[in-house]
């Protein structure tokens, strides 16, 4: 069965500019969630949605922004882009058990966006 | 808020040289602790859930832990294909975000 599919996957933009990333998650999963990591910081929880509700955010500016559609793709937008956001952009996929959700993500290889 | 420690940042070990992993929590209310794999370029890789304290998990060479503190990574007689960087996760029982540590690169020289 196919993976979580991201794209594109390198991206260069520069300071300013907005950019859309996409996710395809793997089929038959409602969930789908988005971090940024970096070097210095880790892997950091953005949001999450399930059947095109935000379930939860992380503490990242409202230039962050996400939506996910009725067939679960989802995407993010990150307008004014910063130098500081030059990182990869990771999304993840899971599935329900027992109506609870689960911490197996399935993660796409990831956007790597460079800001110049 | 939720906070995860990785412990040490990196380790190089030979192969064959059976080490552990550590993982620090603090969680108001913990619903799962979850290990993952990272190799370079790539996503993480699931490996383990632990749900509480006590609970162990093997997979290969892997054996995950669990306190009530605390959750280690014991890697036995381990391999070169054994290295990436290996992630550790708290998921909040209350409001359920996932809180991810920076993780432990691991090295096996041959």
């Amino acid at each position: 069965k196919a993976g979580v599919t991201q794209t594109p996957r390198y991206l260069i933009k520069t300071r300013g500019q907005q950019v859309t990333l996409s996710c395809s998650p793997i089929s038959g999963h409602r969930s789908v969630s988005w971090y940024q990591q970096t070097p210095g910081q880790g892997l950091q929880f953005l949001f999450e949605y399930f059947s095109e509700t935000q379930r939860n955010k992380g503490n990242f500016p409202g230039r962050f922004s996400g939506r996910q559609f009725s067939n679960s793709r989802s995407e993010m937008n990150v307008s004014t882009l910063e130098l500081g956001d030059s990182a990869l952009y990771l999304c993840a996929s899971s599935s329900l058990a027992g109506g609870l959700f689960t911490g197996e993500l399935f993660f796409g290889e990831g956007s790597r966006l460079t800001v110049l | 808020e939720d906070q995860v420690t990785q412990s040490p940042e990196a380790l190089r070990l030979q192969e064959g040289e059976s080490s552990s992993l550590n993982c620090s929590y603090t969680v108001s209310g913990l619903r799962g602790l979850f290990w993952y794999r990272q190799d370079p370029g790539k996503g993480p890789e699931f490996l383990f859930t632990l749900y509480s304290a006590g609970e162990e998990k093997e997979k290969e060479r892997l054996k995950a832990t669990l306190t009530k503190k605390e959750s280690f990574l014991h890697i036995t007689a381990p391999k070169p294909e054994d290295s990436a960087t290996y992630l550790c996760a708290v998921r909040n029982f209350g409001n359920e975000k996932l809180t991810f540590g920076t993780g432990t690169r691991l090295t096996i020289i041959p």
